[in-house]
């Protein structure tokens, strides 16, 4: 079945304590992203990845690490994490670029940062 | 850079009636995408509209482009309670960056 997984699907932790929320697809897809959900504010994208080893800065990139070593996997890396960093994420990806092709979204991944 | 409104916020809707979200950016969109996201899932491709004026309809669905490419809206007819979700209007600023909206919550009374 085609899909996108991310893990965990829930997390708690505490300020400062270093994170990593996983996220793969297996279509071979070219393109993949983050983004978080926040109420009254939508869907912002954190960071994007064209390629393997190609990533760039969405919207609201502070805080937030990526890499792309592989094009199934796309991990988020929180070095840091704070209490603003509480939302809820989801990994994206699509065959080619966001503006003409669907965007296939993971479950989300829900993050409480204490 | 582009910014993507999208109104109303919350859409509270009597089984059977109609209703319309609206979603405009500050800038001219190359196409917009539409989303739906029910409660407690990720949001899922609706459709994608790309013509100037263009209207494409998915069952009791209708989906409109602006003529000048800076607004859509989603107009739903005879809303059922598995209408119920989170709709979300998206643009690229740029080839590899979409911009969402802030969704429009649909709540359906029976």
């Amino acid at each position: 079945e085609a899909q996108v997984t991310q893990n965990p699907r829930y997390l708690i932790t505490v300020t400062g304590k270093k994170l990593t929320v996983t996220c793969s697809q297996n279509m071979n897809h070219e393109y993949m992203s983050w983004y978080r959900q926040d109420p009254g504010l939508g869907l912002r994208q954190i960071y994007y990845s064209m390629n393997v080893e190609v990533t760039d800065k969405g919207d609201v990139p502070e805080g937030y690490k990526v890499s792309r070593k592989e094009k199934r996997n796309f991990p988020l890396i929180l070095e840091s994490p704070s209490p603003n960093q509480t939302s809820l994420y989801f990994c994206a990806s699509s065959f080619g670029v966001p503006s003409t092709d669907t965007q296939y979204f993971g479950p989300g991944t829900r993050l409480t940062v204490l | 850079g582009q910014q993507v409104m999208q109104i109303p916020q919350y859409q509270h809707v009597q089984e059977g009636e109609d209703f319309t979200t609206y979603c405009n950016s500050s800038t001219t969109l190359s196409n917009i995408q539409w989303y739906k996201q029910r409660p407690g899932g990720h949001p899922v491709f609706l459709i994608q509209l790309v013509k100037s004026g263009e209207v494409k309809k998915q069952k009791r669905l209708t989906f409109q482009f602006g003529e000048a490419k800076k607004n859509s809206s989603l107009h739903i007819t005879a809303t059922q309670t598995t209408d119920v979700g989170t709709y979300f209007c998206a643009g690229p600023p740029t080839d590899y960056k979409l911009s969402f909206g802030a969704g429009t919550t649909v709540t359906v009374r029976a």
